[in-house]
């Protein structure tokens, strides 16, 4: 069964960088996954497609302080120059052939 | 420029009917697999249903199969989602979202069911 595993909650300060994970299940190692961003009150706005191999492709205007990378059954998001804006709930999603599934959410607190 | 805009949430009783639409542009649209996605209020994201740019397949979560129908129409760039026999933990923002591939890519801004008595 394919599930997807983030930590509720991350924090860090203004200025600085974050890196967020998340994990796929055991036997799902070269599964892709995408990454959203939801701010407060808002809708989801996509961020990347992350691949088991790292290689990573960004949405429409997304900046280059966003990056991801990989490691076995790991997806990591990776935040660089922190700003306020980036406070915003996080979402991991993956895929089977009929099935999509999120991950549970990481909150970020800038600090 | 993506845009999606849903429409048709509101207040319905337990047991009763609703209709979700998305109208989108910006887009070839009968080129997209299209998702709706929802969130229950302050928690997180579960997918629902998809249907393949051309209607040809189309897939539920366990949650919904059998309750909901997604369906398109291309010449409208709409897709829509029926409801029925709704449950009160069907309560949430239902979004619309592109598919690329497997992949999700634009999102709409969602429109709000409740399922009250």
């Amino acid at each position: 069964q394919l599930v997807v595993t983030q930590s509720p909650s991350a924090s860090a300060s203004l200025g600085a960088s974050v890196k967020l994970t998340c994990t796929l299940s055991s036997g799902h190692s070269s599964y892709a996954v995408a990454w959203h961003q939801q701010q407060p009150e808002k809708g989801p706005r996509y961020l990347m497609i992350l691949y088991s191999d790292g290689r990573h492709y960004k949405g429409d205007g997304i900046p280059d302080r966003f990056s991801g990378s990989s490691s076995g059954t790991e997806r990591y998001l990776s935040i660089s120059r922190l700003q306020s804006e980036d406070e915003a709930d996080y979402y991991c999603q993956t895929w089977g052939t009929d099935f999509w599934v999120f991950g549970g959410g990481t909150k970020l607190t800038v600090l | 420029q993506v845009h999606l805009v849903e429409s048709g949430g509101g207040v319905v009783q337990p047991g009763r009917s609703l209709s979700l639409s998305c109208t989108a542009s910006g887009f070839t649209f009968s080129r997209f697999g299209m998702h709706w996605v929802r969130q229950t209020p302050g928690k997180g994201l579960e997918w629902v249903a998809v249907i393949w740019y051309d209607g040809s397949k189309k897939y539920y979560a366990d949650s919904v199969k059998g309750r909901f129908i997604i369906s398109r129409d291309n010449s409208k760039n709409t897709v829509y989602l029926q409801m029925d026999s709704l449950r009160a933990e069907d309560t949430a923002v239902y979004y619309c979202a592109r598919g690329d591939g497997y992949n999700t890519d634009y999102w709409g801004q969602g429109t709000l069911v409740t399922v009250s008595s």
